[in-house]
């Protein structure tokens, strides 16, 4: 299974654009990327999925470059309310039994 | 509002007990999961399940076992309690193998174990 590596943590001001590049090296030809967020004394929530190039929904934007060994998450004008974990998977299309969610990335967003 | 449920938010246990999670969803996916989340560490796989009746080892499974009897319920048992059990535990369900809807998480429930 693919490792996946984000940075530990990051800090964002109310208002600005947030980009979280995760990378997956050894990505196989088949695997999806998938990104999860998580609030404090909460379980993870998907957010966002995607195979190829750009994926976009009302939450957030996916960018996956041509060689797909890593992948970035947008987020648009982010609020006090986007603080949270962000974890990026890597999943193979036979299911989901053994990803790992991995510690994932911490952002703090300031006033 | 579709739901995954874990009975309790918080439980207090004492060494050598014998803990269950119980975890129930209502959207009828097939596949169910229970992870453990430990600071630093992140989220690592306990045990899942494809079917009723069915499950399979993740990646930490020693000290625990499940149960499913019924498609929506999935239950973490731990057959004796110990101090290094002491964490979150998050149920999950999803519907498709490759899930392309994802997984959807229960709250969690806090052991404390003592």
């Amino acid at each position: 299974l693919a490792k996946t590596t984000q940075p530990i943590s990051m800090d964002s001001y109310e208002g600005q654009e947030v980009n979280i590049t995760c990378s997956h090296n050894n990505i196989a030809t088949n695997d999806y990327i998938t990104w999860y967020q998580q609030f404090p004394s909460q379980g993870p929530r998907f957010i966002i999925q995607g195979y190829k190039t750009k994926v976009t929904n009302e939450v957030a934007s996916l960018f996956i470059p041509a060689d797909r060994k890593s992948s970035t998450l947008s987020l648009p004008r982010v609020s006090l309310s986007d603080t949270a974990v962000y974890y990026c998977l890597v999943v193979p299309p036979g299911g989901y039994q053994k990803v790992t969610f991995g510690t994932g990335t911490k952002l703090q967003v300031i006033p | 509002d579709v739901k995954v449920t874990q009975s309790s938010r918080y439980l207090v246990k004492r060494t050598g007990e014998k803990v269950f999670l119980e975890c129930v969803q209502d959207m009828d996916h097939e596949n169910m999961f229970w992870y453990r989340q430990d600071p630093g560490l992140g989220l690592r796989l306990i045990y899942f399940s494809y079917d009723v009746k069915m499950k399979e080892k993740g990646d930490i499974p020693e000290g625990y076992s499940v149960s499913r009897e019924k498609k929506e319920r999935f239950s973490l048992i731990l057959e004796s309690a110990s101090t290094n059990q002491t964490s979150m535990y998050l149920c999950a369900s999803s519907l498709l193998e490759g899930a392309e809807d994802g997984y959807t998480f229960g709250s969690g429930t806090r052991l404390t174990v003592v």
